[in-house]
């Protein structure tokens, strides 16, 4: 299996504009995780998903942040618009229930808003 | 809402010296998870631990469980340049998976 693939790694975007992140979990994970990274917030949980169904999203920032998981490989995340201090890392994470396996994260999108 | 703090938030040490970092949550785990990330990576998960006192063994990595369930360690034997990056501590408060990351503390290993 590749792991989690998310893309693109970098994007530098514009404030206002729209900016879609994606992420493909690993195949058989039935829990997909959002988080972002800086240096001030640390790893803060977005939202996850749980069969392609959102659990939690009280993570979300703002109404400007929607999440969505159309399948199970699949899932967006989505900043409309977008403001420079949405600049961060954001990471995917995947995992399989059951299993004391942990979650896989994906290698991240680096976020810039200028 | 659940807090997980870690300390210290750094720690330089010198090749060879053991190293200790600290995870306290607000509220009882379900269970703690331990990862790893390198600088300019992501997060590599390390181990898990459930039971309430447990305690597991990576090579020169020993990780703990307490008592309670509200707090978590992990020590390096001997540190190494390799061990370098950002130690997080994670965990659900409950039957959930919803996966709180602690602060995290970056281990600095100068050779």
């Amino acid at each position: 299996d590749a792991g989690v693939i998310q893309s693109p790694r970098h994007e530098v975007t514009e404030m206002g504009q729209e900016v879609t992140l994606r992420c493909k979990p690993i195949s058989g994970h039935d829990y997909l995780f959002w988080y972002r990274q800086t240096m001030m917030r640390g790893l803060e949980l977005l939202i996850y998903f749980n069969n392609n169904v959102p659990i939690d999203d009280s993570g979300m920032p703002e109404d400007r942040f929607s999440a969505k998981m159309p399948n199970a490989s699949f899932s967006t995340l989505k900043i409309q618009p977008s403001e420079p201090r949405d600049s961060a890392v954001y990471f995917c994470a995947s995992s399989l229930s059951g299993r004391f396996v942990g979650a896989f994260f994906g290698q991240g999108t680096r976020l810039t808003v200028v | 809402g659940q807090q997980v703090m870690q300390i210290p938030q750094y720690q330089h040490v010198q090749e060879g010296e053991d190293f200790t970092t600290y995870c306290n949550s607000s509220t009882t785990l379900s269970n703690i998870q331990w990862y790893k990330q390198r600088p300019g990576g992501h997060p590599v998960f390390l181990i898990q631990l459930v039971k309430s006192g447990e305690v597991k063994k990576q090579k020169r990595l020993t990780f703990q469980f307490g008592e309670a369930k509200k707090n978590s360690s992990l020590h390096i034997t001997a540190t190494q340049t390799t061990d370098v990056g950002t130690y997080f501590c994670a965990g659900p408060t409950d039957s959930s998976y919803k996966l709180i990351f602690g602060s995290g503390t970056r281990l600095l290993v100068r050779p």
